[in-house]
């Protein structure tokens, strides 16, 4: 059993359009990172989060360390968004388990 | 520019033939980490590194090694490749662990 899941697996949203995509995971961790990776291949760190939330431009990042649940939201979502997001976890600052990844595609 | 190197970019070998994929950062970084992602498996970790001299097993370490004898550098190295480590490999380095990772630009390895 994978032990950072995430969800949707897929999801298609029209431009504009506000986003979330969401991860939990089964035991306590060290921090919880956001990765985007491109159709390229090349990935991208977006969050490192150990409590609370971050916003960078249109990416809102909230963790609840008691319920072992983050989640990423896009606000007006553009077609250049379109990636697969990934949900990691850190366990003492060193072991790194990542989430299957859920493959965003934002059409026009 | 800070960046994260891996070298070669693609790779076709045989099975058996050792081979060494370099990773190289830039940054001063203490940890430096390898992954592979496969089509429904997703990133998986198969040795870390914490500083010079300290490396460490990840999720997948069986049929790799690494070396850390200098800051910059985390080489990985397949003894015997196998056709199971027909992968993607990815090269990371953060300041600390748990910090914001540092993706190298991703390695294709075939082994036939």
């Amino acid at each position: 059993k994978n032990e950072v899941e995430q969800s949707p697996q897929n999801l298609t949203a029209q431009e504009g359009e506000f986003i979330t995509i969401n991860c939990s995971y089964s035991v306590g961790i060290s921090a919880l990172h956001w990765l985007q990776q491109h159709p390229g291949g090349g990935i991208v760190s977006l969050f490192m989060l150990s409590s609370g939330k971050k916003k960078h431009g249109r990416l809102i990042a909230t963790i609840n360390i008691q319920e072992k649940h983050s989640s990423l939201h896009i606000t007006a979502s553009h077609p250049r968004d379109s990636a697969v997001y990934i949900c990691a976890v850190s366990y003492n600052n060193n072991d790194m388990r990542f989430g299957a990844g859920t493959r965003l595609t934002v059409k026009p | 520019e800070a960046q994260v190197t891996q070298n070669p970019r693609y790779l076709i070998t045989v099975t058996g033939k050792k081979l060494t994929v370099t990773c190289s950062q830039n940054m001063n970084h203490e940890y430096m980490s390898w992954y592979r992602q496969d089509p429904g498996l997703g990133l998986r970790q198969i040795y870390y590194s914490m500083n010079v001299e300290v490396t460490d097993k990840g999720d997948v370490p069986e049929g790799y090694k690494v070396s850390r004898k200098e800051k910059r550098n985390f080489p990985l190295i397949l003894e015997s490749p196998s056709p199971n480590q027909t992968s993607l490999y990815f090269c990371a380095s953060s300041l600390w662990g748990g910090e914001t990772q540092y993706f190298g630009p991703g390695t294709r390895l075939l082994v036939l």
